[in-house]
């Protein structure tokens, strides 16, 4: 079983849309969270990190964590054609070992 | 700000050949990274230098895949012989530093084809 399993997808929404991204993970060593969004052959982009149990907003994005249950996930509302990617949950321990799920694939429909 | 540069972007080569990667890290970025991403999965992390030291290759398949980091600058990847299975996109990716809140820069990938 992978350490991380993210929800495969893909999804396909219309524009306008709330998007629901979902990780679950196994490692209780896993200490800090992020979102990467990776467009087809680019290499991935940061889009948000946490640490705590709770959720974050920055903009249309919401990321959520619940480390009691090892689940994560991000929101995306108003979904835009140009969100459209795959997006990767990333996990990482104290010692600093990242972790990546298998990403979701988005597109969102004009 | 400069951001991660890698060539070739593309290569394709016969099983048994070998082939290299090279990665320039953004200026001032202590730790380097590299990563396998074959298609539909994530990056799986190969290996993890800080400045020129290797902190972390437990994944890296060292039979056949070699890496280095001589002057704590710039990195080449490595893989002699090659074999079908290691078609996929390497990333290179690099950080201030190596610790937890580690932001990871990613250049735009090498895709290796082993026909």
């Amino acid at each position: 079983q992978k350490e991380v399993e993210q929800d495969p997808g893909p999804l396909s929404v219309p524009e306008g849309a709330i998007v629901s991204l979902n990780c679950t993970y196994s490692n209780s060593a896993f200490q800090y969270f992020m979102w990467y969004r990776q467009y087809s052959r680019k290499g991935p982009e940061l889009l948000m990190y946490t640490y705590s149990s709770g959720n974050k907003e920055d903009g249309r994005f919401t990321a959520q964590v619940d480390k009691s249950s090892k689940y994560i996930s991000l929101f995306i509302r108003d979904s835009q054609p140009s969100d459209s990617a795959t997006y990767l949950c990333a996990m990482t321990t104290n010692a600093g070992k990242s972790t990546f799920g298998d990403g979701t694939t988005l597109t969102v429909k004009p | 700000e400069a951001g991660v540069a890698q060539s070739p972007r593309y290569k394709i080569i016969e099983k048994r050949q070998s082939v290299a990667f090279w990665c320039n890290p953004i200026s001032g970025h202590a730790t380097l990274y590299w990563y396998q991403q074959i298609l539909g999965q994530g990056p799986k992390l190969l290996i993890q230098f800080q400045n020129n030291g290797v902190v972390d290759d437990s994944q890296l398949p060292k039979d056949r895949f070699s890496a280095e980091r001589l002057k704590g600058v710039d990195s080449t990847l490595k893989i002699q012989p090659a074999k079908l299975e290691d078609s996929a996109v390497y990333l290179c990716a690099s950080s201030l530093e190596g610790g937890r809140l580690n932001e990871q820069y990613f250049g735009p990938g090498t895709r290796l084809t082993v026909t």
